[in-house]
């Protein structure tokens, strides 16, 4: 099955400061890889997403870059605020009878310091 | 509130004991999932539904478990004779059919003492 491993951990910057979380899978067949803000207490939230025909897509301070031949994807923050700190998730999927299975990595903590 | 909600929020259960969760999908969505987070990990995926039938269960759905979504709107998540290991947050998301967009609720909480 789909392994999916996410870096770092946990991440700190300062305000004003980019983000960077990297992820990469191991099923070259993946094809969908969204990205989910977590807060606390709150349930996963869909920030940005990329299909495998595309190579980076971008939404006003949030970008992601794929790289299939490396089987890797990147989520880029621009210009963070502190309302950025929450958990970061990464994860993989491709359709198999007829469901995107999400497949997630373990999660960054990011933590933007006024 | 047009989002997913799930009922209740938080569960505090003896072992052993049985537990039903529920999900309210976003309306026009076909597709209905649910997954498992237990602390410092990524959700994992239990089940999904497409409409009322149930398509896909992972191997962590332990015959303890049973999932329903008898009209095709919210589903239920039982689990009998719960274990300690059972402690988690359960959440639920819904999409429409080809859309792999995902959108989840809250969670419920669940406590196994």
């Amino acid at each position: 099955g789909e392994n999916v491993e996410q870096h770092p951990s946990t991440l700190s910057v300062q305000e004003g400061d980019s983000a960077v979380i990297k992820c990469t899978y191991s099923d070259s067949a993946s094809n969908y890889f969204p990205w989910y803000k977590q807060e606390l207490g709150k349930g996963p939230q869909l920030i940005i997403d990329i299909r495998s025909n595309v190579g980076e897509k971008k939404d006003q301070r949030i970008a992601v870059t794929l790289n299939k031949t490396a089987k890797h994807f990147s989520l880029h923050i621009t210009e963070t605020q502190p309302e950025d700190s929450a958990v970061y998730f990464c994860a993989a999927s491709r359709k198999r009878i007829g469901n995107y299975k999400l497949t997630f990595g373990k999660g960054t903590l990011l933590t933007v310091n006024p | 509130d047009t989002g997913v909600s799930q009922n209740p929020r938080h569960k505090i259960t003896k072992r052993g004991q049985n537990v039903t969760f529920r999900c309210d999908p976003i309306s026009e969505h076909n597709r209905l999932y649910w997954y498992r987070q237990t602390l410092g990990q990524g959700p994992e995926f239990l089940t999904y539904f497409q409409n009322e039938a149930q398509l896909e269960k992972s191997r962590l759905l332990s015959d303890r478990f049973s999932a329903e979504r008898p009209k095709g709107s919210f589903s239920t998540l039982e689990i009998q004779r719960t274990e300690q290991g059972d402690s988690a947050m359960y959440l639920c998301a819904s999409s429409l059919v080809e859309a792999a967009g995902k959108f989840f609720g809250p969670g419920t909480r669940l406590t196994v003492l």
